[in-house]
């Protein structure tokens, strides 16, 4: 079945500066990719998604990429702020799979003001 | 509009007993999948309901068992509970149609076995 491996694990940026999250996965017949943010002790909310017809998306500071031939996905972050502080995992499935996600380990990030 | 609710959403239960968790769906959705987040941990899939029929089911064993209700709601049963079944409990809820499901969370139950 599909394996999504998710790096880093804890990320510590300043405020201002970028952070970036990667995902591969193992199933190249995956063509959607989510990614959640969770905050503590809050569901974790839907904040971007791509599928594999399309190489980058972007909205406002986040952006996602993905790379179909090496089968790993991207999270940018820019101008990062403290209320970015959140653990962000992302997830891989696909079209036979009817909705089923696999997500990866999380990675939490620290925004220091 | 109303998300996706879940009741209840603190559980405390001892081994060997029986849970039942519910789930609303976001309106106008019609699948619920289940998932398990250990802590620590990201969700793992446990089953997803459609038109009141399991139709996808993830590596967990026959103890966990699900039902969906005409209205789209659903319950996720367990059984002979272990401290292992201890997390936090999450439904998502989505529409089937298009190329991909996109599936909204809900807050979750969290379950502690003693």
């Amino acid at each position: 079945g599909e394996n999504v491996e998710q790096h880093p694990s804890t990320l510590s940026v300043q405020e201002g500066d970028s952070a970036v999250i990667k995902c591969t996965y193992s199933d190249s017949a995956s063509n959607y990719f989510p990614w959640y943010k969770q905050e503590l002790g809050k569901r974790p909310q839907l904040i971007i998604d791509i599928r594999s017809n399309v190489g980058e998306k972007k909205d406002q500071r986040i952006a996602v990429t993905l790379n179909k031939t090496a089968k790993h996905f991207s999270l940018h972050i820019t101008e990062t702020q403290p209320e970015d502080s959140a653990v962000y995992f992302c997830a891989a499935s696909k079209g036979d799979s009817w909705g089923k996600l696999q997500f990866g380990a999380g990675t939490q990030v620290v925004v220091t003001p | 509009d109303a998300g996706v609710t879940q009741s209840p959403t603190h559980l405390i239960k001892t081994r060997g007993q029986q849970v039942t968790l519910r789930c609303s769906p976001k309106s106008g959705h019609d699948t619920v999948s289940w998932y398990q987040q250990a802590l620590g941990q990201g969700p793992q899939f446990i089953f997803q309901y459609y038109e009141e029929e399991e139709r996808q089911r993830g590596n967990f064993p026959d103890r966990f068992s699900g039902h969906q209700f005409p209205n789209y709601s659903s319950e996720l049963n367990v059984n002979a509970l272990l401290l292992g079944d201890s997390a936090l409990y999450l439904c998502a809820s989505s529409l089937v149609g298009g190329l991909q499901e996109t599936q909204y969370f809900g807050p979750g139950t969290r379950l502690l076995v003693l």
